[in-house]
């Protein structure tokens, strides 16, 4: 079946510009997770959903980052005016059961450089 | 740090060798996990272990779990070259949605 899709699966973006990650997680996963990998590290957890509701938002590292799940399915990741630090591979990831700490099912990736 | 730290940072063998990946951690999990990532790519599952569990076994992969040592190791035998990849280890925490991921060895496996 269909995986955890992401787009763009690549962004440029001018430092400033505000830019917007989709992901598309396997159908009736319950739970959707954001993480942001720096070159040559680990995944570094930034949000939770479980449907549509945001329960941990913690790992959000600044207020220009935003996430939503109107629907509770599609998430996007908002990060307006961005900066060179933010430059990092943006994963998805969804897990079907509402306790979120099993098995969690990873998309591509949205590779962001900002310039 | 809650994260778990897998040794050692790069691994390098011939094909057809084992190839042994340790994680530790800090605090008492729920469960641990070990996801593979190719270049460029997002990660794959490999193994879920939990807290009360000991050994889990999978194809080529065998991972076990110490509690009071607070550490996990891979181990993946008659390595191929296919293998080359970075492996992670994530631990789950009760109570907490998330998982926490270590910085990952990073394996060559030369045909």
């Amino acid at each position: 079946g269909a995986g955890v899709s992401q787009s763009p699966r690549y962004k440029v973006a001018k430092r400033g510009q505000d830019v917007a990650l989709r992901c598309d997680p396997i159908s009736g996963h319950v739970s959707l997770f954001w993480y942001q990998q720096a070159l040559g590290q680990g995944p570094e957890f930034l949000t939770y959903f479980q449907n549509e509701a945001q329960l941990d938002k913690s790992g959000l590292p600044s207020d220009r980052f935003f996430a939503e799940r109107p629907e509770g399915s599609v998430s996007t990741l908002k990060i307006q005016r961005t900066q060179q630090e933010d430059s990092a591979v943006y994963l998805c990831a969804s897990s079907r059961p509402s306790y979120s700490t099993d098995t969690q099912y990873f998309g591509p990736g949205t590779r962001l450089t900002v310039l | 740090s809650q994260q778990g730290e897998e040794d050692p940072q790069a691994l390098s063998i011939q094909e057809g060798e084992n190839a042994t990946m340790n994680c530790s951690y800090k605090t008492s999990i729920n469960n641990l996990q070990w996801y593979r990532q190719n270049s460029g790519r997002g990660l794959v599952h490999l193994i879920l272990i939990r807290s009360n569990e000991r050994e889990k076994h999978s194809g080529r992969l065998r991972v076990t779990l110490d509690t009071s040592k607070k550490s996990s190791s891979l181990l993946i035998t008659a390595s191929r070259a296919a293998d080359t990849a970075s492996y992670f280890c994530a631990t789950g925490l009760y109570n907490f949605n998330k998982f926490y991921f270590g910085s990952g060895t990073k394996l060559n496996v030369k045909p």
